[in-house]
């Protein structure tokens, strides 16, 4: 079955520190990867997207892709209270008959505590 | 850019009342949609996706006859919750796809709740 697994947490992170949030996808030939953040009550909003081996950064984010160990994670840096959200993180996972579909994970629980 | 809108962003009805959800992308074309759900505490659940001016694909256990979505455009998914009982209580939330990426966008959400 065709998966996008993250812990689900919560992570608690001191504010100024840096969190670090993990994420495994099934299938091999996946090549489109994203993180959306969630705050409680409100619709995702897409943060970051990486289509290649290595790190993307953008402001307090980098986002980090390991294509041969099939694994994403996204680090925040000097996190804030205002980082406290739901991180999900998204694949596109071959749904079959030559199609891809944007598979989400339940997503991790981040508290940045002040 | 990027902008989806859904319209209403909270509606209450009565049991057995249809209710319509207006998603649109409003500053690209998007020829893909979809539309989730979200209960309290859960993750999203993918209900159907929706392709401009064909039928929807419907997620296993989602009935196709009381959730009936329409992509009439490029810009336009309505999504209607047909007699509506309180379980269809939850959070929907429409996301667009501009078509040159698998990068969705999402709606602002809508919260359905049935008396």
């Amino acid at each position: 079955q065709k998966e996008v697994e993250q812990n689900s947490g919560p992570l608690s992170v001191p504010e100024g520190a840096i969190a670090s949030l993990n994420c495994t996808y099934s299938d091999r030939g996946s090549q489109s990867f994203f993180w959306y953040r969630q705050y409680s009550g409100k619709s995702p909003e897409l943060i970051m997207s990486i289509y290649s081996n290595g790190d993307k950064e953008d402001g307090r984010f980098t986002a980090q892709l390991n294509k041969a160990s099939q694994y994403v994670s996204l680090l925040i840096r000097d996190s804030q209270p205002s980082d406290s959200a739901t991180y999900l993180c998204a694949a596109e996972l071959y749904s079959g008959a030559g199609s891809y579909q944007l598979t989400f994970g339940k997503g991790t629980k981040l508290s940045v505590i002040p | 850019g990027a902008v989806v809108s859904q319209h209403p962003s909270r509606v209450i009805c009565k049991s057995g009342t249809s209710v319509k959800i207006e998603c649109r992308s409003l500053d690209f074309q998007a020829t893909t949609m979809f539309w989730y759900r979200q209960f309290p505490k859960q993750s999203l659940m993918l209900m159907a996706t929706s392709n401009e001016g064909s039928k929807a694909t419907y997620e296993q256990g989602v009935e196709k006859d009381k959730f009936l979505i329409n992509h009439a455009s490029l810009t336009l998914s309505t999504l209607t919750v047909t007699s509506a009982h309180p379980e269809d209580s939850s959070f929907y939330i429409c996301s667009a796809e501009p078509g040159n990426s698998y990068e969705q966008y999402f709606g602002p959400g809508t919260r359905l709740t049935v008396t």
